[in-house]
């Protein structure tokens, strides 16, 4: 079975400052990853995601991700923050075999804070 | 409306009471999916349906009994709820049928259950 680590249940930065969440995986087959974000009251929206095509990969927002199959990473960065990136993230893998097939399986989330 | 709405979208009650949450997708999906977030746990998928067929229950307890009348409609039936069901119940719906492993999935906003 697949499963997601995500590194750090808080992130703080300041406005303008890099944003890095991160993301590792462990699946047996090949993984297809996507971001999640969660705004409070609001469900989740797709930010980006790696269907096997490049390895970095550009999201809305001017996020990016880019899939490390040696590191078993798939890292979310942005260049520079802004309040309204402050929110909850979530990485999450989906495997095309197995038993899970076609089920995307979560990380537990990072809530990003974005302070002045 | 577009999108996948859920209502209602706070929803207190007793444990020995029944009630509904519905979710509508505008989206002209094929798979429907209900999912719980609880508080520091990572989202865990409860029901899939795909072309209105239920593929998918997680193990979750018959007190929560799914039920899709059509491919634009899902209702989750709630009895004899216990608190520790206490969370936010999403709804989530994507393109090609359950499965389809590169899908997006579309969240609605949740109903915030609350168990006493």
């Amino acid at each position: 079975a697949q499963s997601v680590t995500q590194l750090g249940s808080h992130v703080s930065v300041s406005e303008g400052a890099l944003v890095l969440l991160r993301c590792n995986y462990s699946s047996s087959v090949p993984p297809y990853l996507f971001w999640y974000v969660q705004y409070p009251n609001q469900g989740l929206q797709l930010l980006l995601k790696y269907t096997s095509a490049a390895t970095l990969v550009k999201g809305i927002n001017d996020f990016e991700a880019e899939f490390k199959k040696s590191e078993t990473s798939f890292h979310l960065t942005k260049p520079s923050a802004h309040m309204s990136d402050a929110a909850e993230y979530f990485c999450a893998v989906s495997v095309a075999g197995g038993t899970s097939y076609g089920k995307l399986t979560f990380g537990q989330g990072t809530i990003l804070t974005v302070h002045p | 409306e577009t999108g996948v709405t859920q209502t209602p979208r706070h929803l207190v009650m007793g444990m020995t009471n029944k009630k509904s949450l519905k979710c509508e997708q505008h989206l002209g999906h094929n798979a429907m999916y209900w999912y719980k977030q609880s508080a520091k746990k990572p989202l865990e998928l409860m029901f899939v349906y795909n072309f209105k067929e239920q593929t998918e229950n997680n193990s979750v307890p018959s007190r929560f009994s799914p039920e899709c009348p059509n491919s634009s409609h899902l209702f989750l039936h709630l009895h004899t709820l216990q608190p520790e069901d206490s969370a936010l119940y999403l709804c989530a719906s994507s393109q090609n049928g359950a499965g389809y492993y590169t899908d997006t999935q579309y969240f609605g906003p949740g109903t915030r259950l609350t168990v006493l």
